[in-house]
């Protein structure tokens, strides 16, 4: 089975600082993709970040990055310079090439002024 | 582009009902998937549609069922209800030819069962 775990409910972070959400995963499978999504109050699912598990080198896009540790089946995620925007439902997700996406509980990070 | 658009945003029914929830993916997407995400957790796969076919589905009873039209606009059908099911719906699109593809999602539909 395949499963998607974050162990933080919830996660504070003072605006402009840095904070890393956690994720681990569990697939038998070899190829897969990860990505993190993020739910504002508004409800519509963004995307975040994705990352190819065959590529070796974190993905980046601006201030959000990731720490995909493949053997450990790790794929944390860093806010730098966070800022207001940034409050919200935060998921890991797990897609194994098949058609089934499988999110994990989220993490909700507030950020404070 | 007006992405993943679902409807109706909010709907009530009692408990025994049937509900019909609809959703139009993003222009040019091909799959549409539904998930159901109850209060304070993560999305739940419901099942996927792909070619007017159901694809893959999770583990949910066969009082969900949906389809999808030849212009890959998709339903998801309850029959019924149970007051379990109050949750939001969430629509996602993408193109099954693209493995990595970001899934776009609607904004959902809140389901309330009385």
């Amino acid at each position: 089975a395949q499963t998607v775990t974050q162990s933080q409910p919830e996660m504070s972070v003072q605006e402009a600082e840095t904070v890393t959400l956690s994720c681990t995963y569990d697939t038998s499978e070899s190829d897969y993709y990860l990505f993190w999504y993020k739910q504002p109050p508004s409800r519509q699912m963004i995307l975040v970040i994705r990352q190819e598990a065959y590529k070796q080198q974190n993905a980046t896009e601006n201030r959000f990055s990731v720490n995909f540790q493949k053997a450990a089946k790790s794929f944390s995620l860093k806010i730098s310079d966070s800022q207001l925007g940034d409050a919200a439902m935060y998921f890991c997700v797990l897609n194994t090439g098949g058609f089934k996406t499988i999110f994990g509980a989220g993490t909700r990070l507030f950020v404070k002024a | 582009d007006a992405g993943v658009t679902q409807s109706p945003t909010h709907l009530i029914k009692t408990r025994g009902q049937q509900v019909t929830l609809r959703c139009s993916p993003k222009s040019g997407h091909d799959t549409v998937s539904w998930y159901q995400q109850a209060l304070g957790q993560g999305p739940q796969f419901i099942f996927q549609y792909y070619e007017e076919e159901e694809r893959q589905r999770g583990n949910f009873p066969d009082r969900f069922s949906g389809h999808q039209y030849p212009n890959y606009s998709s339903e998801l059908n309850v029959n019924a209800l149970l007051l379990g099911d109050s949750a939001l719906y969430l629509c996602a699109s993408s193109l099954v030819v693209v493995r990595n593809t970001e899934a776009f999602f609607g904004q959902g539909t809140r389901l309330t069962v009385v």
